[in-house]
């Protein structure tokens, strides 16, 4: 069974400083991607980043990235030049391939303070 | 929303009352989801479905059931609510890169609340 577990709560940053939410998971499976959501007050969930497990080299978007470390099956999001819109929950989640199932975590909720 | 509406938004019931949530989309994507958030527990897959009539169990589907007539709706149904069903409900479609990966869009959300 596939388990994702994000061991902080709470995370609290400077605007304009960078901060990284940890995230571990479990699978059998070698096949499967990983992903970080955002979902701000709106309640809108959000797809922050993605990264296939086949792939080496760690995703990036613009100022959000990851640290994809396969074999300590970890996928930390690093967020950088933090913002007051990024303050959010943000949820790790994992889904194996052949499998329309994402598991998620139970999310860690991020404030930004100016 | 990316094409995803779900309705109502916001209801209140009582424990035993029939609830059903709505979700349209208009972006003819096969997958369709639903999950409740909770807090302390993220989200949980509910039901699924992979196309018209096909619909598969998630991890806590004990007390609802799911219906697909159409491509374009899926529904989500409490036969007799309990107040453990009060939650936040979010329907998804799934929208597969490029590279196959399953990038779930979602819905605004219907809250529940049962008395």
């Amino acid at each position: 069974a596939q388990t994702v577990t994000q061991s902080q709560p709470e995370m609290s940053v400077q605007e304009a400083e960078t901060v990284t939410l940890s995230c571990t998971y479990d699978t059998s499976e070698s096949d499967y991607y990983l992903f970080w959501y955002k979902q701000p007050p709106s309640r809108q969930m959000i797809l922050v980043i993605r990264q296939e497990a086949y792939k080496q080299q760690n995703a990036t978007e613009n100022r959000f990235s990851v640290n994809f470390q396969k074999a300590a099956k970890s996928f930390s999001l690093k967020i950088s030049d933090s913002q007051l819109g990024d303050a959010a929950m943000y949820f790790c989640a994992s889904k194996q391939g052949g499998s329309e199932k994402l598991v998620f975590g139970k999310g860690t909720k991020l404030t930004v303070n100016p | 929303d990316a094409g995803i509406t779900q309705s109502p938004r916001h209801k209140v019931t009582e424990t035993g009352t029939p609830v059903t949530l709505r979700c349209h989309q208009t972006e003819n994507h096969r997958y369709m989801y639903w999950y409740r958030q909770d807090p302390g527990h993220g989200l949980r897959l509910i039901h699924y479905s992979y196309g018209v009539k096909d619909t598969d169990k998630g991890e806590v589907s004990d007390g609802y059931s799911v219906s697909r007539s159409k491509t374009e709706d899926f529904l989500l149904t409490l036969e007799s609510a309990t107040s453990s069903q009060t939650s936040v409900y979010f329907c998804a479609i799934s929208s597969l890169g490029s590279s196959g990966a399953n990038v779930l869009t979602f819905g605004a959300g219907s809250r529940l609340t049962v008395l």
